[in-house]
């Protein structure tokens, strides 16, 4: 079974502050992909990131960086000096091959709801 | 380059009644994915098409079908409309690749709001 935890449903923080939203998936696939999307008010899905299961380096992009750490099974995602534009529902993704004639599942976490308090 | 477009936007509809929601890929996308996001949760999967087939479909009622067009574009219906259909559908595209399409990234569209009463 495929499972995406995001335990924080709700995250506040002061502007310029670090934030770190937390992703723990579940699969017994090996080979799988992992995403980052941010969804703000507008409810377009945007996409951040995507990461394969064999490369475990960790990426910046600008203020934004992701530790995948297949050991625990965690892909976790830091905002640095946190900005208002970064308030958002950010989602962690699971995708995985399924299917005799192979098809993309997609599996969401929960969401966790970022608010940049100015 | 136009992303990912649906429409309408919103929509209002009764129980029992029936919906078609559209949506258009980015242009040179073969598969398109649905899915539905009840407020305050994760999108969940409903269908992916690619290559006017459906090549997978996740965990909902035979009242919810679907098809893509020879030009990729594709329809969401749903009939005999219940209350807790009430949500954000999103569409999503991505190119397919070798691999059978699990490695792309999907790209999504704004979505339309149901609304059923």
């Amino acid at each position: 079974a495929q499972k995406v935890t995001q335990a924080q449903t709700e995250i506040s923080v002061v502007e310029k502050e670090d934030v770190t939203l937390d992703c723990v998936y579940e699969t017994r696939d090996t080979t799988y992909y992992l995403f980052w999307y941010k969804q703000p008010p507008s409810g377009e899905l945007v996409f951040l990131i995507r990461r394969n299961s064999f490369d475990e380096q960790n990426e910046i992009s600008g203020r934004y960086s992701w530790n995948f750490q297949k050991s625990t099974s965690s892909f976790n995602f830091t905002i640095t000096a946190s900005q208002v534009v970064d308030s958002a529902v950010y989602f962690c993704a699971l995708s995985e091959a399924r299917g005799a004639g192979g098809y993309q599942k997609v599996t969401f976490g929960i969401g966790t709801k970022l608010q940049v308090i100015p | 380059d136009a992303g990912v477009t649906q429409s309408p936007t919103h929509l209002i509809k009764t129980r029992g009644q029936h919906v078609t929601l559209r949506c258009s890929p980015i242009s040179g996308h073969k598969s398109v994915s649905w899915y539905q996001q009840v407020l305050g949760q994760g999108p969940q999967f409903i269908f992916q098409y690619y290559e006017k087939e459906e090549r997978g479909r996740g965990n909902f009622p035979d009242r919810f079908s679907a098809r893509q067009f020879p030009n990729y574009s594709s329809e969401l219906n749903v009939n005999a409309l219940l209350l807790g259909d009430s949500a954000l559908y999103l569409c999503a595209s991505s190119l397919w690749g070798l691999a059978g399409g699990f490695e792309d990234t999907q790209y999504f569209g704004p979505g339309t709001r149901l609304t059923v009463l």
